[in-house]
């Protein structure tokens, strides 16, 4: 079963355009953290934002997190052609390991 | 070394047949993990090691089995393999000495077929 879920499933916008996606989760957790898949590539660890904290910034990524509503956006600006690929959400509670969402597959078009 | 890696890149297996994928991370990581990847399924955790000489079940371990001898490797065996183990797997390791957060440092990947 999935504790994070990542919406949308697929994503397609031009560049320079931002480019938003949600991650719903179930249970209580102590973090939430974002990766990005290349590719072919194994996943990189992007962001993680806290359970205590409400926005995280690092370059063109801006985190949110909602606890109330268990969800969490990850906004990506400016978006580049390098910015294609899957991104990840990834919950990390008390009960158990880091479970990861299904992605957003998000395209840059040229 | 740097980093965490896998072996082999690929493979064709044929159903079985015993096969043992490789993973060696040189960051003194206490912790190590396999997941796999299906199409639309994201990754799912298969097995996992806590420090050397200690592993645990994940959410899919059946058909499965680790061993952690040493800090550094993390072997995963498939001791008969099936076509619906055909997928991606990735290691990754983290740093949970202390106490903090479990950010995660992945393998490039081993894509399996079983046929």
């Amino acid at each position: 079963s999935q504790q994070g879920e990542e919406d949308p499933q697929a994503l397609s916008i031009q560049e320079g355009e931002n480019a938003t996606m949600n991650c719903s989760y179930k249970t209580s957790i102590n973090n939430l953290q974002w990766y990005r898949q290349n590719s072919g590539r194994g996943l990189v660890h992007l962001i993680l934002i806290r359970s205590n904290e409400r926005e995280k910034h690092s370059g063109r990524l801006r985190v949110t997190l909602d606890t109330s509503k268990k969800s969490s956006s990850l906004l990506i600006t400016a978006s580049r052609a390098a910015d294609t690929a899957s991104y990840f959400c990834a919950t990390d509670s008390s009960a158990s390991k880091i479970i990861f969402g299904s992605g957003t597959r998000l395209s840059i078009r040229p | 070394i740097a980093g965490i890696t896998q072996a082999p890149t690929s493979q064709i297996l044929a159903a079985g047949r015993r096969m043992t994928l490789r993973c060696t991370q040189d960051m003194r990581h206490n912790a190590m993990y396999w997941y796999r990847q299906d199409l639309g399924l994201g990754l799912r955790l298969i097995h996992y090691s806590n420090t050397a000489g200690t592993t645990g079940k994940g959410e899919v371990p059946d058909g499965y089995s680790v061993s952690r001898a040493n800090t550094d490797d993390f072997p995963l065996t498939l001791a008969s393999a099936v076509p619906s183990q055909t997928s991606v797997y990735f290691c990754a390791s983290s740093d949970e000495t202390s106490g903090g957060p479990q950010t995660q440092y992945f393998g490039p990947g081993t894509r399996l077929t079983v046929l």
